[in-house]
């Protein structure tokens, strides 16, 4: 089982619609979630970060994280086509390793 | 007023050859870090520098070796170029952990090994 479980997609949403973006993970030792956007041909860039359980909003964008069940989640409300990316997203251990393991990224696009 | 480049962009070459790749920030940061994002979109780190220093280097053939001459720069060289090494190729920067979760990434090289 890979450590962070992302499902691909691609996730094809009209305009306005709620997207919701989840990955799941095994290490047990993750304490900072993130989510990072990558349009096409540019490099990720953070969009959000959480630590630890809990729910964080930004905006339109809400990062959900239940560490009970290994599981965070990205909401986006009311998305636009600019929304159209890659999401990751990542997880982090507290110390111990600093590298970010990342998941293998959904594609969304959101259709005008 | 980049953050991260990279140099090349692109770079196509044959089976064999040796090359590198360049990065610099001028973000102030003091760790930097190389990505491989293959053809399915899966970013993986290779290595990361934190001033100058070594400090994450994953299950890489030691083909490849990274090179930090300053805490600004960070060069991947890498030799005997194989097919299976034809990827995007990222740099990236932070500051040092706790706020390492915060990378800013560079726009990629993207490698085709013929």
């Amino acid at each position: 089982q890979k450590e962070v479980e992302q499902d691909p997609g691609p996730l094809s949403v009209p305009e306005g619609a709620i997207v919701s973006l989840n990955c799941t993970y095994s290490n047990s030792a993750f304490q900072y979630f993130m989510w990072y956007r990558q349009y096409s041909r540019k490099g990720p860039e953070l969009l959000m970060y959480t630590y630890s359980s809990g729910n964080k909003e930004d905006g339109r964008f809400t990062a959900q994280v239940d560490k009970s069940s290994k599981y965070i989640s990205l909401f986006i409300r009311d998305s636009q086509p600019s929304d159209s990316a890659t999401y990751l997203c990542a997880m982090r251990e507290w110390g111990g390793s600093e590298k970010l393991v990342f998941g293998k990224g959904t594609k969304l696009t959101v259709n005008p | 007023d980049t953050a991260v480049s990279q140099t090349p962009k692109y770079l196509v070459t044959q089976m064999g050859n040796d090359k590198s790749i360049k990065c610099e920030q001028n973000l102030g940061h003091d760790t930097m870090y190389w990505y491989k994002q293959d053809s399915k979109k899966f970013l993986k780190i290779m290595f990361s520098y934190n001033n100058k220093e070594l400090i994450i280097n994953e299950t890489v053939p030691n083909r490849f070796s990274p090179k930090s001459p300053d805490k600004a720069h960070l060069n991947l060289h890498i030799n005997s170029l194989e097919l299976g090494d034809s990827a995007v190729y990222f740099c990236a920067s932070s500051q040092q952990p706790p706020s390492s979760y915060e990378q800013y990434f560079g726009p990629g090289t993207r490698l085709t090994v013929t």
